[in-house]
């Protein structure tokens, strides 16, 4: 069955730095999605992409959040200057809106920023 | 800002038990999904329900959507101890388009 594949499982950074965290969407699939979980709590909606753009994001995604799908493959988050409070679960899904809304969630990286 | 509201945050039942939670939103949702995640894991998506009023099963679990499309609910008849996990509900807010708002989550575990 085909699945959402997401790189690194678990990334650590220092307060400042740049990550980008990857992530191979359903080959099939149109939408693309970043969620974050914050341990223990809900998921958030970031940020939605379909036909190379941006079509939706929250108030969370401000100007140090970016996103890029730089190939046929990949669905790329990149954080500019983390913060502490960053450090989270991040969620790539993607989904095929000729269907339906069904996301399918990838495994997460885990972001520490100390 | 747009909410969905869960409850309860924590269940603990003894196997065999029937389990619900509740799904509330204060504006109208154009559908609301189900999902589940197990301890350490993912979310997983479980269902989708569209129309108002409609009624799904999957096996144990009936899921529910209210008449006025803001609430919704999933039932667990007889759980089991590989029904433990958090169950978050998720719904598309009509006026915010492809957002998709989660709710806080019910997290279950059975006692066997």
């Amino acid at each position: 069955e085909p699945e959402v594949t997401q790189t690194p499982s678990h990334q650590v950074t220092q307060m400042g730095q740049e990550v980008i965290l990857r992530c191979v969407p359903i080959s099939n699939h149109l939408y693309f999605y970043w969620y974050r979980q914050i341990l223990g709590q809900k998921v958030e909606f970031l940020v939605s992409f379909y036909n190379n753009e941006i079509s939706e994001k929250s108030e969370i995604f401000d100007d140090q959040f970016s996103v890029e799908r730089p190939d046929g493959s990949n669905f790329t988050l990149k954080i500019r200057s983390t913060k502490l409070e960053d450090s989270a679960m991040y969620f790539c899904a993607s989904s095929d809106r000729v269907n339906s809304y069904e996301q399918y969630f990838g495994p997460g990286t885990r972001l520490t920023v100390t | 800002g747009q909410q969905v509201m869960q409850i309860p945050q924590y269940q603990h039942v003894q196997e065999g038990e029937d389990f619900t939670t509740y799904c509330n939103s204060s504006t109208t949702l154009s559908n609301i999904q189900w999902y589940k995640q197990r301890p350490g894991g993912h979310p997983v998506f479980l269902i989708q329900l569209v129309k108002s009023g409609e009624v799904k099963k999957q096996k144990r679990l009936t899921f529910q959507f209210g008449e006025a499309k803001k609430n919704s609910s999933l039932h667990i008849t007889a759980t089991q101890t590989t029904d433990v996990g958090t169950y978050f509900c998720a719904g598309y807010i009509m006026e915010y388009g492809n957002k998709l708002v989660f709710g806080a989550g019910t997290i279950l575990r059975v006692k066997s």
